[in-house]
């Protein structure tokens, strides 16, 4: 079974700080994304990446940006925090046929 | 262009159906169905391919209708675990992989 992993599980951070949203995988999937969840609402897709060094924006605009340095790695940064940015980001796997989560960043800015 | 589920809430009791569906705009090549608990991340359900094939484990299944570019999603004599809500992702074509999730439906089962 694939492992999944996001870290912090939450996050409170002051306006204008960056930060890096971690999303790790052990069984060396090629295809890793980005969703934003806000509570009680739909998934919107912000980033994709279909191996190493590859990487695309969704759906959704949005302010951050990601790297796919390693495989096992696909984190995303906000250069300088907002509380627009509040809200949930779920980093998710294709493990064949569906997708697979991690649990998720719940983050808030004030 | 984001698919949109009806109903967008269902209550019900034990052992009784409900039917979720989900509608594009745009031609699909699949569909997914996720359920979601509150504070947790979605869990893949099943994925239904073109060919309007039906699918199923347990006492939940879906159905998708290519031409009317519509899924829906049955779950039948629901347990308290079926709470949570259900989304919807669809795929338009077989070149891609980016799955667009649609508006979610609350379902809640009472003892």
């Amino acid at each position: 079974e694939a492992d999944i992993y996001q870290t912090p599980r939450y996050l409170v951070i002051g306006t204008g700080k960056k930060i890096t949203l971690e999303c790790s995988q052990t069984m060396g999937h090629d295809k890793m994304y980005w969703y934003q969840q806000d509570p009680g609402m739909e998934l919107h897709l912000i980033h994709y990446s279909y191996g190493v060094n590859s990487t695309e924006k969704g759906d959704l605009s949005s302010e951050s940006t990601v790297s796919r340095i390693r495989t096992e790695h696909f984190p995303l940064t906000l250069e300088s925090a907002r509380p627009s940015h509040t809200s949930q980001y779920l980093c998710a796997i294709r493990t064949g046929l569906g997708y697979t989560f991690g649990s998720g960043t719940r983050l808030t800015v004030v | 262009q984001q698919p949109v589920q009806s109903p967008q809430a269902v209550i019900l009791r034990e052992g009784e159906d409900a039917v979720i569906n989900c509608s594009s705009s745009k031609a699909l090549y699949s569909v997914h169905w996720y359920r979601q608990k509150h504070g947790e991340a979605p869990v893949f359900l099943m994925i239904l391919l073109k060919g309007g094939e039906q699918k199923g484990h347990d006492k939940i299944s879906a159905s998708f209708n290519e031409k009317k570019q519509q899924s829906s999603l049955y779950l039948t004599a629901s347990q308290l675990s079926y709470s949570g809500t259900y989304f919807c992702g669809t795929v338009p074509t077989a070149n891609t992989d980016k799955l667009i999730f649609g508006t979610g439906t609350r379902l809640q089962v009472f003892p």
